[in-house]
């Protein structure tokens, strides 16, 4: 099965400053790359997604650009806000649409 | 609202009992994932079922049984609970599989005593 990890665990980042999570996984044949977003209490949101055509995907303030070569693709968070505070997970998945496990998630604060 | 619903939100009962999870898919997805979230923990997966068959398992106890029916909804059933079961269960939802994301529910947060 793939795995999948992600860096750093925790990251902590002043309001305004931009912020990025980077998700290493092992199965080459991985073609679809979300993140998913778990504000305290309340379930995962999907937020961005891209798949392997693409290198890179903007909404606004996030991003998310994928490096198949070395595998790994990252969500970056520009102008970060408090109510960006949250965790994030990612999910990469080899297009069987079999891929259920999700990287162990990395715990994002903003101080305002 | 994500267009998932779980019942109940919360659920409180002691060690030995069984309980059902219930879970509404959105509208036009066929797909039901089960995961598990203990404290501080990453999201395990359970179990899926699409269009009403079991697809996928993953680490479920055997204490530990879902199913999806006709009208799409699903139901984890939990039972000879342990304290360690305590956790959040989350069911999402896809239009197909796992390769077109998934949409969550607000979960349930289970408490064994």
């Amino acid at each position: 099965g793939e795995n999948v990890e992600q860096h750093p665990s925790t990251l902590s980042v002043q309001e305004g400053d931009s912020a990025v999570i980077k998700c290493t996984y092992s199965d080459s044949a991985s073609n679809y790359f979300p993140w998913y977003k778990q504000e305290l209490g309340k379930g995962p949101q999907l937020i961005i997604d891209i798949r392997s055509n693409v290198g890179e995907k903007k909404d606004q303030r996030i991003a998310v650009t994928l490096n198949k070569t070395a595998k790994h693709f990252s969500l970056h968070i520009t102008e970060t806000q408090p109510e960006d505070s949250a965790v994030y997970f990612c999910a990469p998945d080899p297009n069987t649409g079999n891929q259920f496990y999700f990287g162990t998630g990395t715990s994002l604060t903003v101080i305002p | 609202d994500s267009g998932v619903t779980q019942t109940p939100k919360h659920l409180i009962t002691a060690t030995g009992q069984r309980v059902t999870l219930r879970c509404s898919p959105r509208s036009g997805d066929l797909s039901v994932y089960w995961y598990q979230q203990s404290l501080d923990q990453g999201l395990q997966f359970l179990i899926q079922y699409y269009n009403g068959e079991e697809r996928a398992k993953g680490n479920i106890l055997e204490r530990f049984s879902a199913q999806q029916f006709p009208d799409l909804h699903s139901e984890l059933n939990l039972s000879s609970l342990e304290l360690g079961d305590s956790a959040l269960y989350f069911c999402a939802s896809s239009v197909a599989g796992s390769n077109y994301g998934y949409t969550f529910g607000s979960g349930t947060r289970l408490t064994v005593v």
